[in-house]
């Protein structure tokens, strides 16, 4: 079946630090691929998608690209800020985007301290 | 209003009393997704509702947990005779044909 493999947090890095946040994925045919965040006190919130290979995600600031021959979908910001602070969770639907199940990795815990 | 809505925010319950756990979808989403997130753990998916289409039941975890919706409206997912490893946050997402699933804040449920 299915299966998401995100990196274990917590994570704490210092303002303006480089992040990455690791993120493999076991899926049959050509999944579509997501990272979605939690914010404190906040709902989960979609932060970029990808539905093909070698396509970039993107949004505030933060960026992943499919790889097919990694089966990976790492998250990266150049420069992370204390609102960067949150709950990122990688996520998968089998096939074209539509109307299917999320499949969910564990979350990572990030801490951005000033 | 502008996203989904769950209701109750947060639900305290003893051993073996029902629960009944609400989502109302954001207006003219056909599709409505049940998921759970244990401590610790991801979200797991529990049922998918899409349109008048027969419900895909295969996340549900036991035969005391079941969902209704009625046509593109409200869902209820309702716990039967609750056990402690039911605690958990119960988050509801919808979407639109094609489109991306929005999450509402979810029910905290801890069972006493």
């Amino acid at each position: 079946g299915n299966s998401v493999t995100q990196m274990e947090g917590p994570v704490t890095l210092s303002e303006e630090a480089f992040l990455t946040i690791n993120c493999t994925y076991t899926a049959t045919g050509y999944p579509s691929l997501f990272w979605y965040v939690q914010y404190p006190g906040e709902g989960l919130q979609l932060l970029l998608k990808a539905t093909k290979a070698d396509d970039k995600g993107s949004n505030k600031g933060f960026e992943a690209t499919y790889r097919k021959e990694t089966t990976s979908f790492h998250l990266e910001k150049g420069s992370v800020q204390v609102s960067d602070s949150a709950v990122y969770f990688c996520a998968l639907i089998r096939g074209a985007f539509g109307n299917e199940k999320l499949t969910f990795g564990t979350g990572t815990r990030l801490t951005i301290i000033p | 209003g502008a996203g989904v809505s769950q209701s109750p925010s947060n639900k305290v319950t003893e051993k073996g009393k029902d629960v009944e756990l609400r989502c109302d979808p954001i207006s003219g989403h056909t599709a409505l997704y049940w998921y759970r997130q244990r401590l610790g753990q991801g979200l797991e998916f529990l049922i998918y509702f899409q349109g008048n289409s027969a419900p895909d039941k295969s996340g549900l975890p036991s035969d005391r947990f079941s969902a209704e919706r009625t046509g593109e409206s409200v869902s209820t997912l309702t716990i039967q005779r609750t056990q402690q490893e039911d605690s958990a946050v119960y988050l509801c997402a919808s979407s639109r044909p094609g489109g991306s699933q929005h999450f509402g804040d979810g029910t905290r449920l801890s069972i006493l």
